[in-house]
């Protein structure tokens, strides 16, 4: 049990749909983190929410949208993606920024 | 540009033998370091951390060792199990500074098997 769960664990999608991935955590963390994982790629930070206030990273297209509804929470939404999107998505929180993360299982993302 | 390097993608150690993991970084501005441990299909697990304060820290058998100048860090395992085999990622921040939006920069990883 690692504090963090996403859910779900595998997500086949085709190009015009619109899904959501999920995150929560209960560790009573002020930070969440939304990271894609490619192959042999350095983890992607993707988006940080502190505090309910988000931090974006501009590289992100908006194909993919975060929310973050309460501290425990947090969603990214898919819509329109592209099959170089297909990835592990891994969410995490820690206690603030930069201070050791937890990360949840991760979401295996395929997009065909 | 990477600031974060895990020039080895791979790694095979005997059972029993040390480990050593090693990690380069350009950012002179990181002042905290951490290991993480990956599985597959399982999300990064958190390993062990160090400060730009020290150039040392252990827990169990798992020992980080930082050289500022060298700007380097390394983890030791030892001795290594066949449950260490896994991802490790070396990742960094600037935790204690003031610039705002830092965050963890990770590491390429690298895949360690230990050989029965």
């Amino acid at each position: 049990e690692t504090g963090v769960t996403q859910t779900p664990r595998h997500l086949v999608m085709g190009m015009t749909n619109k899904k959501s991935l999920k995150c929560e955590q209960h560790l009573g963390h002020n930070a969440m983190y939304w990271y894609k994982q490619s192959a042999k790629k350095p983890l992607e930070l993707m988006f940080v929410y502190s505090l309910e206030e988000r931090v974006e990273n501009n590289s992100v297209p908006s194909r993919f949208s975060p929310e973050c509804p309460n501290s425990s929470h947090l969603f990214l939404h898919l819509h329109t993606l592209q099959p170089e999107d297909s990835a592990l998505y891994l969410c995490a929180s820690s206690q603030d920024w930069g201070s050791e993360a937890f990360f949840g299982q991760g979401t295996r993302l395929t997009v065909v | 540009d990477q600031q974060v390097k895990q020039n080895s993608p791979s790694l095979s150690v005997q059972e029993g033998r040390i480990s050593i993991l090693n990690c380069d970084y350009t950012n002179s501005m990181f002042d905290y370091f951490l290991w993480y441990k990956k599985y597959p299909a399982e999300g990064p697990t958190f390993l062990i951390s160090i400060s730009s304060i020290k150039d040392k820290n252990e827990d169990g058998r798992f020992t980080v060792f930082l050289n500022k100048s060298a700007k380097h860090l390394s983890l030791h395992i030892v001795p290594s199990q066949p449950g260490d085999s896994a991802v490790y990622f070396c990742a960094a921040s600037a935790k204690w500074s003031n610039f705002g939006n830092e965050k963890l920069t990770f590491g390429t990883g690298t895949r360690l098997t230990i050989i029965p």
